[in-house]
């Protein structure tokens, strides 16, 4: 069984301040991880994709994530929050098969808030 | 390229009733798979299909159904609607070669009343 959990529903940072949102997962094979953003009445938009080659994944729009096995997360970063970042985040886990079935579980996501 | 596309945008029916929702996988992309998107909540996993076969389910009752079509576009079927059922619902396609990939649809609103 696979599973993800986001540590905090919403999170607030300052304009320009860093953005960290929190991701352990939880796979009994090895995983490929996810970030996903949603906006508001919109489907989900893929950030960035975990699928065991480099440990630092670069994503869109400045984000980034690192796979630490030994801690079991896949935390978000970016450096510098903008106005346009507002939006909700979903960490997601997937087990690693090449074709076929591929289920994917999303955590319960993370709202960020950006104040200016 | 164009994306992958859902219809309707919002729909409203009552409990009892039957709803399909149809989804346009991305050009080139022969697996689609389905979600249900709860207020305040992740998307939950509803089915994939991959050439037209179902090839994987989560944990939703029969009443949940669907169909691929030879230009693998799909359909969700949902019957005897219950109150629950109201959701926000996503299909997703990916390629054969990166099935780990998925492009999300808009989705569609579903409320049941």
């Amino acid at each position: 069984a696979q599973s993800v959990t986001q540590l905090g529903s919403h999170v607030s940072v300052s304009e320009g301040a860093l953005v960290l949102l929190r991701c352990n997962y939880s796979s009994s094979v090895p995983p490929y991880l996810f970030w996903y953003v949603q906006y508001p009445n919109q489907g989900l938009q893929l950030l960035l994709k975990y699928t065991s080659a480099a440990t630092l994944v670069k994503g869109i729009n400045g984000f980034e994530a690192e796979f630490k096995k030994s801690e079991t997360s896949f935390h978000l970063t970016k450096p510098s929050a903008h106005m346009s970042d507002a939006a909700e985040y979903f960490c997601a886990v997937s087990d690693q098969r090449s074709g076929g079935y591929q289920k994917v579980t999303f955590g319960t996501g993370t709202k960020l808030q950006v104040i200016p | 390229e164009t994306g992958v596309t859902q219809s309707p945008t919002h729909l409203i029916k009552t409990r009892g009733q039957q709803v399909t929702l149809r989804c346009s996988s991305q050009s080139g992309h022969n697996t689609v798979s389905w979600y249900q998107q709860a207020l305040g909540q992740g998307p939950q996993f509803i089915f994939q299909y991959y050439r037209e076969e179902e090839n994987g389910r989560g944990n939703f009752p029969p009443r949940f159904s669907g169909l691929q079509f030879p230009n693998y576009s799909s359909e969700l079927n949902v019957n005897a609607l219950e109150l629950d059922d109201s959701a926000l619902y996503l299909c997703a396609s990916a390629s054969e070669r990166y099935t780990d990939t998925q492009y999300f649809g808009p989705g569609t609103r579903l409320t049941v009343l």
